[in-house]
């Protein structure tokens, strides 16, 4: 199985901070690589698939990058709304798995 | 609008079986990918198992292989997980999802709560 390993596992920041959470898999996934953002009580919400691509509706501040092993979630500049725990997820073999989660958290 | 909406979920003992449903609505069903993602209580997200659009195929998680078992009916636009020899390790909130562009997750539904206790 594919391991998913994000870091850090949380992060605080301020309202405008740029942050940037780091997922690695434990083999190359070329760019099958999706990123999800959850809120306390609520499902999960797709952002970045393909390891780049921003899903529909999705705020431009959040950009994706990376390929083979190593990928990067960026959020531009915080927003109030953006304090959630987000999840990377590996979707080149089964099984799909994700990594273990970044909280982002009000400094 | 897409919906996903999931029921099936409560509490039951150790050893026994649960079937979850997952009525879709709002698109094409019978031309998705569809798949069960579990959350336990505090914990982070696991995939459990995936449905080819036409259910010919299905893979699964290796910590349900054997015991869960993903199927649809595109007829009524309904998921399913059939959920054997529950474990307290189970206990989770189950979601489905519906796969876009090669399997990312693309519409979530409100998942269901399964607590297995004696």
């Amino acid at each position: 199985d594919i391991q998913m390993t994000q870091s850090p596992s949380s992060v605080s920041a301020s309202v405008g901070d740029r942050v940037t959470i780091t997922c690695r898999a434990s083999q190359g996934i070329s760019n099958w690589l999706a990123w999800y953002q959850q809120k306390p009580g609520k499902a999960p919400k797709l952002l970045i698939y393909a390891a780049s691509s921003l899903q529909s509706g999705v705020p431009s501040r959040f950009s994706g990058s990376g390929s083979g092993t190593d990928f990067t979630l960026t959020i531009s500049s915080l927003q109030p709304e953006d304090f959630a725990t987000y999840y990377c997820q590996q979707i080149n073999s089964f099984p799909r798995t994700f990594g273990q989660g970044t909280k982002v958290e009000i400094k | 609008q897409v919906q996903l909406v999931e029921s099936g979920g409560g509490v039951v003992q150790p050893g026994t079986s649960l079937r979850l449903s997952c009525a879709a609505s709002g698109f094409t069903f019978s031309i998705y990918g569809m798949h069960w993602v579990r959350q336990a209580p505090g914990k982070g997200l696991e995939w459990v198992a995936i449905i080819w659009y036409d259910g010919s195929n299905k893979y699964y998680a290796d910590s349900v292989k054997g015991r869960f078992t993903i199927s649809r009916d595109n007829s009524k636009n309904t998921l399913y997980l059939q959920m054997n020899s529950l474990r307290a390790e189970d206990t989770a909130v189950y979601y489905c999802a519906r796969g876009f562009e090669g399997d990312h997750l693309d519409y979530w539904g409100q998942g269901t709560q399964v607590i297995v206790s004696s």
